[in-house]
C-alpha cells in the first residue's frame, strides 16, 4: 500500500519568506508526527497529533511554527518569517495509534533551503 | 530531560566483519526504546522496539539487545547492503508522546 507522502520533496526559499509543508499520512492512521533533522543532529521531535488534536505543542522552536491536521488525515506544518536557521530536512511519519507498541512509518521528508 | 548518545559516531566494516553498534539512554522510565535504519535521502525504516531489559529482537543479520541503561544493534556478517545510519530513540513514560533521538552511527560495509 501507499506509504507516507510529503511534498514538496525540495522547497528553496528566501529569509522572511513563508513556507507550507504537506503531509500525507498512510491511510487509517490516526497518529502524525513532525520531526526536524538538521546536520549533524539527531532528529528533533517538533509535535504529534492524535486525530486532528494536538495534545503538545511544546517541541515547536518558536512561535513562528505551526501546524494543523484536518479530517484525521492531512497535516500541515507553517512556518512564518524563514530564517537561515530553519534550513533543515522535516520528517513526517504515521501510525495506527500514539504509544510505544506502535511502529512510525516515516516519509521522505522535505528538504527546506531558506537563503 | 531524555537523552540518547549513540557510539561511534562512524563505522567502516569489511564485508563479513561482525561488529555491534552501541546507543546509550538516560529517560525517566522507559515506554519504549526503537532502531532505525536510514538511508542517504530517506526516511527512517522502522526496524525494532524493545521494551524491557533482557529483551532481544532479531531480523536476518540484524540483533538488538537492551539493558537498563544502553542498547546494542549487533551485525552478523554485514553486507555492502546494510550500509546506512542507524538510529536508537527512546520514549519515556506519559501521555507526551515525544521521542527523543541519537544522532545515529554511519556504517559502511565495503566489499
Amino acid at each position: 500500500g501507499a506509504g507516507v507522502s510529503q511534498s514538496p520533496s525540495n522547497k528553496v526559499t528566501e529569509k522572511g519568506k513563508d513556507v507550507e509543508l504537506r503531509c500525507d499520512p498512510i491511510s487509517g492512521h490516526t497518529a502524525l508526527y513532525w520531526y526536524r533533522q538538521s546536520l549533524g543532529q539527531g532528529l528533533e521531535f517538533l509535535i504529534y497529533f492524535q486525530g486532528n488534536s494536538a495534545p503538545d505543542k511544546s517541541g515547536l522552536p518558536s512561535d513562528r511554527f505551526s501546524a494543523e491536521r484536518t479530517g484525521g488525515s492531512v497535516s500541515t506544518l507553517t512556518i512564518q518569517r524563514t530564517q537561515q536557521e530553519d534550513s533543515a530536512v522535516y520528517l513526517c511519519a504515521s501510525s495506527r495509534s500514539t504509544g510505544a507498541s506502535y511502529e512510525q512509518y516515516f516519509g521522505p521528508g522535505t528538504r527546506l533551503t531558506v537563503t | 530531560e531524555d537523552q540518547v548518545t549513540q557510539s561511534p559516531e562512524a563505522l567502516r566494516l569489511q564485508e563479513g566483519e561482525s561488529s555491534s553498534l552501541n546507543c546509550s539512554y538516560t529517560v525517566s522510565g522507559l515506554r519504549g526504546l526503537f532502531w532505525y535504519r536510514q538511508d542517504p535521502g530517506k526516511g527512517p525504516e522502522f526496524l525494532f522496539t524493545l521494551y524491557s531489559a533482557g529483551e532481544e529482537k532479531e531480523k536476518e543479520r540484524l540483533k538488538a539487545t537492551l539493558t537498563k541503561k544502553e542498547s546494542f544493534l549487533h551485525i552478523t556478517a554485514p553486507k555492502p547492503e546494510d550500509s546506512a545510519t542507524y538510529l536508537c530513540a527512546v520514549q519515556a513514560p506519559g501521555g507526551y508522546q515525544k521521542v527523543t533521538f541519537g544522532i545515529g552511527t554511519k556504517l559502511q560495509v565495503i566489499p
